[in-house]
């Protein structure tokens, strides 16, 4: 039961555009959603997370956008820089399990010059 | 201020052995939490740790298990290794409610 799903694998966009990343959930009892950037064999980086209370956040080129609705997130990067390229995991968490987050499969972004 | 830290960044076991591998959170963290990355199953929640308490548990078998100390550092076992047991762990620390930062994790192959 894969309860956050990012249905594209792999991303590609030109430079200086727009990058979108979605990612899907099915538990309405989440509470926090966060966007990790990875590189192969390290750790993810945290890019920016987003409270169930809002529907929209900001931090330079990455806004996250939440609609409880359609139980549905994504991630958009305006621009676009190859040093972006690396695959992005968003992953959700339930109030009351404390640390536990649950990650999507990740989608892999690659901007091309 | 200092990342989280694992230790070591790679590990070679052969099936049957039993491994441990360490976290050191962000000074001042309490929270310290364990995921397996696999390419099959992805990022997958092990288990949590809050002042040498484990919090939350995810599905995995009973020989993984882990143990926090006083000074917020961790440690997971993994016994009887199997070549599923392949991946990479990663180790987080958390301070509050948010605010989670990962490690470089450790990269535990069997043979």
């Amino acid at each position: 039961d894969q309860q956050v799903k990012q249905n594209s694998p792999s991303l590609s966009v030109q430079e200086g555009r727009i990058s979108i990343l979605n990612c899907d959930y099915t538990n309405s009892m989440f509470d926090y959603f966060l966007w990790y950037k990875k590189y192969p064999a390290e750790g993810p980086t945290f890019l920016i997370s987003i409270s169930s209370i809002k529907d929209k956040n900001e931090d330079g080129r990455f806004t996250v956008f939440l609609n409880k609705s359609a139980k549905h997130l994504s991630l958009h990067i305006v621009p676009s820089q190859p040093g972006d390229s690396a695959v992005y995991f968003c992953a959700a968490r339930v109030d009351n399990q404390g640390g536990k987050l649950i990650f999507g499969q990740g989608t892999e972004l690659s901007v091309k010059p | 201020k200092a990342g989280v830290t694992q230790t070591p960044r790679y590990l070679i076991k052969t099936r049957g052995q039993q491994v441990t591998l360490s976290c050191s959170p962000i000074s001042g963290h309490r929270s310290v939490s364990w995921y397996q990355q696999t390419p099959g199953q992805g990022l997958q929640f092990l288990f949590e740790y809050f002042s040498e308490t484990q919090r939350n548990k995810g599905n995995f078998p009973g020989r993984f298990s882990g143990r926090q100390f006083s000074n917020s550092r961790s440690e997971m076992n993994v016994s009887t290794l199997e070549l599923g047991d392949s991946a990479l762990y990663l180790c987080a620390s958390r301070q509050g409610a948010y605010g989670y930062t990962f490690g470089s994790g450790t990269r535990l192959t069997v043979v």
